[in-house]
C-alpha cells in the first residue's frame, strides 16, 4: 500500500491555460474524491466517483472544471481557461467500499497550482 | 446549507497543557463526524471518527472526541499535549443521507511549545 499519489505537486500556470491533474489511489479503494483547499480554509468537496462513476458534483464545480475516472483506477481533474481564482490546493482521497458507515478518507499530498 | 464551525483558528498551548477544540456542525439529521489532523509537510490523516453508539469516541495518540447530539457539537480533547502535536485539526461531518459529500471545517492551527 502505497498511499493516494497526486502529479503535479506543483503547477504554475498562465490565466487563461489548461490544466489537467492526476490522482491514484489505493488500490484497492473504489471510491475517489476530488477537494479544493484555500488558504485558511478546509478542503471544500468537488465531486466524488464510485468506480467509474460520478456520483456527486458539488457547485462549486463550474463549467470549466471535468473529472474523469475511466476505469476506476485513476482520476484526472482538468481546468480549463484557468483563472486567478483557481490557484489552490487541490486535494484527492480515497476510501475502500462502505461497510455499513461512511469510512474514513485517505488523502493525497495534493497539487499545489498557482495561476498567474 | 449545511456547515462546520470551528471555533478556535490558531490555539497554543505548553507542553502538559489540556486540550480542547470546539467543533459545531449544521444539520438536523443523522451524521457521520470525523477529526482529521495534518502534520506539518504531512498528508491529512484521521484521528478519529463517530458514526453511532458511545458519544465520547477514542483516537489514535490520546485523543478523544465527544457528540452531543443536542449541541450539534463533536470537540475534541486531549488531558496533555506534547509538542509533537503541533499540527492543523480540521472537523469534518458526513450527512448520513446516503450521499457521499463530506464537509470540512477551516481548521485549528495547534503550536505546542516544548
Amino acid at each position: 500500500d502505497t498511499g493516494v499519489s497526486q502529479d503535479p505537486r506543483h503547477k504554475i500556470t498562465k490565466r487563461g491555460q489548461n490544466v489537467t491533474f492526476r490522482c491514484d489511489p489505493i488500490s484497492e479503494h473504489n471510491r475517489l474524491y476530488w477537494y479544493r483547499q484555500t488558504l485558511g480554509q478546509g478542503p471544500e468537496f468537488l465531486t466524488y466517483f464510485q468506480n467509474e462513476a460520478q456520483l456527486e458534483k458539488s457547485r462549486l464545480l463550474s463549467d470549466r472544471f471535468s473529472a474523469e475516472r475511466p476505469k476506476g483506477s485513476f482520476s484526472t481533474l482538468e481546468i480549463q481557461r484557468t483563472e486567478q481564482g483557481d490557484s489552490a490546493m487541490y486535494l484527492c482521497a480515497s476510501s475502500p467500499a462502505a461497510s455499513g458507515s461512511a469510512p474514513e478518507q485517505y488523502f493525497g499530498p495534493g497539487t499545489r497550482l498557482t495561476v498567474t | 446549507a449545511q456547515s462546520v464551525s470551528q471555533h478556535n483558528h490558531h490555539v497554543i498551548l505548553s507542553e502538559a497543557a489540556s486540550l480542547e477544540l470546539g467543533c459545531n456542525y449544521s444539520y438536523g439529521g443523522t451524521v457521520n463526524l470525523f477529526w482529521y489532523v495534518q502534520y506539518p509537510g504531512q498528508h491529512l490523516q484521521l484521528l478519529l471518527k463517530y458514526f453511532s453508539g458511545d458519544p465520547l469516541v477514542k483516537g489514535i495518540k490520546g485523543f478523544e472526541a465527544e457528540f452531543i447530539k443536542s449541541k450539534f457539537s463533536f470537540n475534541l480533547r486531549k488531558p496533555s499535549v506534547q509538542w509533537s502535536d503541533t499540527a492543523e485539526y480540521f472537523c469534518a461531518v458526513n450527512p448520513n443521507t446516503g450521499g457521499f459529500k463530506t464537509i470540512f471545517g477551516a481548521g485549528t492551527r495547534l503550536f505546542v511549545k516544548a
